[in-house]
């Protein structure tokens, strides 16, 4: 089946810096999501990016399908982006699967 | 529009007992996935539902089972709980057509 590996596995920022999430997903894919999950377990909607390039604020993010992989960017980075950041892909017949996620720690 | 909701948020039970997990969709969204997140494994798919039909599952055992109803809620249950089954249980939406899923808070299972 499809691996999704996400990459660094850990971040911890300074507040106001910029950082950048990888996504690297093994087979085509129909979809991607980007998630942020906060303390509490709630998993936010970021971005559906299967292809292309979004921006939303502070954040955007860019996937080329072709090269299988997909970034996350965020810039001036504040306290309440902590959490962990998934990347999801859908692997066809209804069925998503989830990297390992990336853990940010923004200190203030 | 309301989102996606989940009962209870928090159970605790004991080992070889049962529970039943709910979960409403976003209404006019006809497919729920269901997903369990241990430390260990991360995130897991569990099944997906449409139109009362089981589409896809994961690999789990059968002690793991889920049925959805007319009105597209969809229950998950867990016979024979053991330690390892403490988790929390995400239930995600979405709808015909699309691919964008919308998570629920979670219900948080306790196994003891």
């Amino acid at each position: 089946g499809i691996q999704v590996e996400q990459s660094p596995p850990d971040l911890i920022l300074q507040e106001g810096a910029n950082s950048t999430l990888r996504c690297n997903f093994s087979d085509s894919v129909n979809n991607l999501q980007w998630f942020h999950q906060n303390p509490w377990g709630q998993l936010i909607n970021l971005f559906y990016i299967p292809s292309g390039t979004k921006q939303n604020g502070r954040l955007s993010a860019t996937t080329v399908a072709t090269e299988r992989y997909s970034l996350l960017y965020i810039s001036s980075s504040q306290t309440t982006d902590s959490g962990v950041y998934f990347c999801a892909v859908g692997a066809g017949g209804f069925k998503t699967i989830f990297g390992a996620g990336t853990r940010l720690f923004v200190k203030a | 529009k309301a989102g996606v909701t989940q009962t209870p948020r928090y159970l605790i039970k004991t080992r070889g007992q049962q529970v039943t997990l709910s979960c409403s969709p976003i209404s006019g969204h006809r497919s729920v996935s269901w997903y369990q997140q241990t430390p260990g494994q991360g995130l897991q798919f569990l099944f997906e539902y449409f139109s009362e039909t089981q589409r896809n599952k994961g690999n789990f055992p059968g002690r793991f089972s889920g049925r959805q109803f007319s009105n597209s809620r969809s229950e998950m249950n867990v016979s024979t709980l053991e330690l390892g089954d403490s988790a929390l249980y995400l239930c995600a939406s979405f709808a015909l057509g699309g691919n964008e899923q919308f998570f629920g808070p979670g219900t948080r299972l306790t196994v003891l």
